[in-house]
């Protein structure tokens, strides 16, 4: 069963920023934290991870609380090819990753 | 650039019969998985192999058999299909243990 707990769906306006928020209430220690997306008819595909400290790519950040028992998907300026589901994970075995059922992302233009 | 390549892109079968999804990376993964994605829900972990010669189950592993034939393919056997085994199935692959899953298109199954 899906280990962390995400809203079902979001709306957010072409060109705005977007927060994603993932609550991870049984997180151990070790577990990394990833973030993964899936758009229409595609397999997922890698967002970002992070395990403590804040991370940053080409594509979003990630803001990790400092209990660690949420984290946020920072996408920084929402386009339309952003419309999609985001998925968070929790994993500690580094190789069973048990995706919920995310966040549906709608952008309006 | 071909990345994870999964055939066939769509199946239809009737309850009973067999066949085998394949799976093939080319970025030299030594760790490979099957998923399945039932409509509107997550996708779920059937089977894994950390590396060539291994495999071990995931999250819902009964009425599939896989094989790591080489480091290469992974292929996903159902035996006897069932309704309830129709799903989209994904195959991914990562370079090791906690790196990121790189993601196949997709096999679209439906069994009758």
């Amino acid at each position: 069963d899906a280990k962390t707990t995400q809203p079902n769906s979001m709306e957010s306006n072409e060109e705005e920023p977007v927060h994603l928020p993932c609550n991870h209430s049984t997180i151990s220690g070790t577990d990394y934290i990833h973030w993964y997306r899936q758009l229409p008819s595609q397999g997922p595909e890698y967002v970002i991870h992070g395990l403590t400290s804040n991370v940053n790519n080409r594509m979003a950040s990630l803001a990790i609380a400092e209990d660690r028992k949420s984290s946020t998907l920072i996408l920084h300026r929402a386009t339309l090819r952003d419309a999609a589901v985001y998925y968070c994970i929790e994993d500690s075995t580094g190789n069973q990753f048990y995706f919920g059922t995310g966040t549906s992302l709608t952008v309006i233009p | 650039n071909a990345g994870v390549t999964q055939t066939p892109k769509f199946q239809v079968l009737k309850t009973g019969q067999s066949m085998t999804l394949q799976c093939a990376q080319d970025m030299n993964h030594n760790s490979m998985y099957w998923y399945r994605q039932d409509p509107g829900m997550g996708l779920r972990l059937i089977y894994y192999s950390a590396s060539e010669g291994t495999t071990d189950k995931g999250e819902v592993p009964n009425g599939y058999n896989v094989s790591r034939l080489n480091k290469r393919e992974f292929s996903l056997r159902l035996e006897s299909a069932a309704p309830s085994q129709t799903s989209v199935y994904f195959c991914a692959s990562s370079g090791d243990s906690y790196e990121k899953l790189f993601f196949g298109s997709g096999t679209q199954l439906s069994v009758l």
